[in-house]
């Protein structure tokens, strides 16, 4: 069936990398995204990736993806305390519409 | 362009009542995704509506139902609210053969 994998937390030091993991198990994903949920809020598309890419860079953001193992993750460079929000991986399973999302990892960032 | 949005933004219902929640996609969007989120069972997906037809239809009984209307605003119901349907409730939109899908601030339903 169709799951999302993510740890649970995550704390760092402001200026430093984030590296946040999500294993899937759809192999038939076209699309994998992150969203970032700031408390109170609703989510916001960071970035996704194309099932057939390995690597997809956007300012602070790099996103990789190992299709053999399904496993992507999301680094965050020079993270700041305004990077203190909850990450969601998601993937597009094989019904079009319906993102099927992790359980998405709380980053703690500290000055 | 304005984002998606949702209407009421906080609801407190009684036990066996019925809300309504609403969605204004993005405009030119003409799909629209409802998502529950609950702190046990995280994001979970409702439906999916492309002009005015459901396309897709998560794993939720039948007291959930929704709509979509010509404008692609959207509407979500549900009947006889049990407190376990206490959650953040998400609207999501999307562009005709576009894959991304742009959130909705959420409606907090509390079911007392």
């Amino acid at each position: 069936g169709e799951d999302v994998e993510q740890s649970l937390f995550l704390s760092v030091r402001e200026g430093d990398s984030s590296v946040i993991n999500c294993t899937y198990t759809d192999s038939s994903s076209t699309y994998l995204y992150w969203y970032k949920q700031e408390p109170g809020a609703g989510l916001q598309l960071l970035t996704y990736i194309f099932s057939n890419m390995d690597m997809k860079q956007d300012q602070r953001l790099t996103v990789l993806l190992n299709k053999k193992d399904k496993h992507l993750s999301l680094r965050i460079a020079d993270t700041q305390t305004g990077d203190s929000a909850i990450y969601f991986c998601a993937e597009i399973g094989n019904q079009g519409g319906k993102l099927i999302f992790g359980q998405g990892t709380e980053l703690s960032v500290k000055p | 362009k304005a984002g998606v949005t949702q209407t009421p933004r906080y609801l407190i219902k009684t036990r066996g009542q019925q809300v309504t929640l609403s969605c204004s996609p993005i405009s030119g969007h003409r799909s629209v995704s409802w998502y529950q989120q609950t702190p046990g069972q995280g994001l979970q997906f409702l439906f999916e509506y492309f002009s005015e037809t459901q396309r897709n239809k998560g794993n939720f009984p039948g007291r959930f139902s929704g709509r979509q209307f010509s404008n692609s605003r959207s509407e979500m119901n549900v009947s006889t609210l049990e407190l376990g349907d206490s959650a953040l409730y998400l609207c999501a939109s999307s562009a005709a053969g576009v894959h991304e899908q742009y959130f909705g601030p959420g409606t907090r339903l509390t079911v007392t």
